[in-house]
């Protein structure tokens, strides 16, 4: 079955960096986009961005452009998030998901605070 | 930039009908897709294309369109059907986008 995997969340000041990796197994990873998306604690959902199967296309939110990257290493079935200069708002459960947005990961937790 | 409309909560009684509406411009000429949170969880998709349900989403969720309003619909709600619901959809410009969210309570 499809499963997506998160990890690389954690404490973090704001202005730093950090990767997000999502494991994608029990599906061809190479042949699907890809997303990413965040929850703020006790908020709604937030789309960020999309990579396209083959990684020739990405697209942000505009509330991270210019400062996360979605990659994808398809030799690995592995997406990735850069996340640069860091904010306290960049704070929420980041979740990966398969092209329909189905299924989901279980998030990892990003916390950006001094 | 583009933006989803929904009630922030909707009440219904266990096996009466709920529904959810999401509206926003684009919808009329771009699919729409709903998810269902529960607390603690990642949301799960129970509508794609404006009104196909995924295998194993029971029969009592449906979705309709018309016109820049979408709309989720819960017949013969059950207990466990209590969670926050989310409309999504693709603007033009490939960007994706959540609807604001629905808490639907039922008892």
């Amino acid at each position: 079955q499809v499963q997506l995997v998160e990890s690389g969340g954690g404490v973090v000041q704001p202005g730093r960096s950090l990767r997000l990796s999502c494991a994608a197994s029990g599906f061809t990873f190479s042949n699907y986009d890809m997303h990413w998306v965040r929850q703020a604690p006790g908020k709604g959902l937030e789309w960020v961005a999309v990579i396209s199967y083959d990684g020739s296309n990405k697209y942000y939110a505009d509330s991270v452009k210019g400062r996360f990257t979605i990659s994808r290493d398809n030799s690995k079935n592995t997406l990735y998030l850069q996340m640069n200069s860091l904010r306290a708002d960049d704070t929420a459960v980041y979740y990966c998901a398969k092209e329909l947005l189905d299924p989901w990961g279980q998030g990892t937790l990003v916390t950006v605070s001094s | 930039s583009y933006e989803l409309t929904q009630p922030s909560s909707v009440s219904v009684s266990p096996g009466q009908t709920a529904r959810i509406t999401c509206s926003g411009d684009e919808l009329a000429k771009k699919y729409a897709r709903w998810f269902q949170q529960k607390p603690g969880q990642a949301p799960v998709l129970v509508i794609y294309n404006d009104s196909e349900r995924p295998s194993g989403i029971p029969e009592r969720f449906s979705g309709s369109s018309s016109g820049t309003t979408v709309t989720l619909t819960i017949s013969g709600a059950q207990v466990e059907d209590e969670a926050d619901y989310y409309c999504y959809s693709a603007a033009d410009n490939n960007l994706g986008v959540f609807g604001t969210g629905t808490k639907v309570t039922v008892l």
